[in-house]
């Protein structure tokens, strides 16, 4: 499968807990892109990443949540101590270095906070 | 004023009739423009991009990108059941980020 590969698709967490969610970049791509998407609402950028960097964290809430894109593996975003308004999708794009604007997207993973 | 604006619809349309979607945005210096199509409950697969004044044409599909009045649209030809999904408008503020319209829903009535 070369298209963007994000994992859980699923993932429910209680009140308090952390949330961990992953993305493989589509092969030959090096730029991960986090977006957020609530319920009847349009997809909002988080965070933009390339290998070991992280160049604009401007969409990300400033705290409890962080991204990482390291040198080997997926690129992981993480959410301490989740609230009920965490719950939405989160999906990852991916794009090569000559075209960063086309984004390709994974499926997603919902996180459900109760 | 926000980014980018999307007609809110829904908009249903009779199979095999053109569904006609439209977009504005507010940054004079975008030049990437893209359209998303999303079905409930999925991803949003990237379907059209557009650079240049004029028309595009992919298929059933085709971009229209109008600089001059910030404007872009989409229309689907031949409107299929299988066309049924929401359409995101995305338009790029800078070399990688993508500001996102709230998408319009079509539906496409067999």
């Amino acid at each position: 499968n070369a298209g963007v590969m994000q994992n859980p698709r699923h993932l429910v967490r209680r009140r308090g807990q952390e949330a961990r969610l992953r993305c493989s970049p589509m092969k030959g791509h090096s730029h991960v892109y986090w977006y957020r998407q609530l319920p009847e609402e349009g997809l909002k950028f988080m965070v933009y990443l390339q290998k070991e960097n992280i160049i604009d964290e401007s969409g990300m809430p400033k705290e409890r949540f962080s991204a990482e894109f390291p040198k080997e593996g997926p690129s992981i975003l993480r959410i301490q101590q989740v609230v009920r308004g965490d719950s939405a999708a989160y999906f990852c794009a991916s794009s090569d270095r000559e075209r960063p604007y086309e984004q390709y997207f994974g499926p997603g993973t919902r996180l459900t906070v109760t | 004023q926000k980014e980018v604006e999307q007609n809110s619809g829904p908009l249903s349309v009779p199979e095999g009739a053109i569904a006609s979607l439209n977009c504005t945005y507010s940054d004079r210096g975008s030049q990437s423009f893209f359209w998303y199509r999303q079905y409930s409950g999925k991803s949003p697969e990237l379907i059209m991009f557009i650079y240049s004044n004029g028309d595009k044409e992919d298929g059933r599909f085709t971009a229209q990108l109008n600089k001059a009045s910030q404007y872009v649209s989409l229309l689907i030809r031949d409107s299929q059941p299988s066309d049924s999904a929401t359409y995101l408008c995305a338009v790029n503020i800078n070399d990688y980020k993508l500001s996102f319209g709230a998408g319009t829903t079509v539906t496409v009535r067999a």
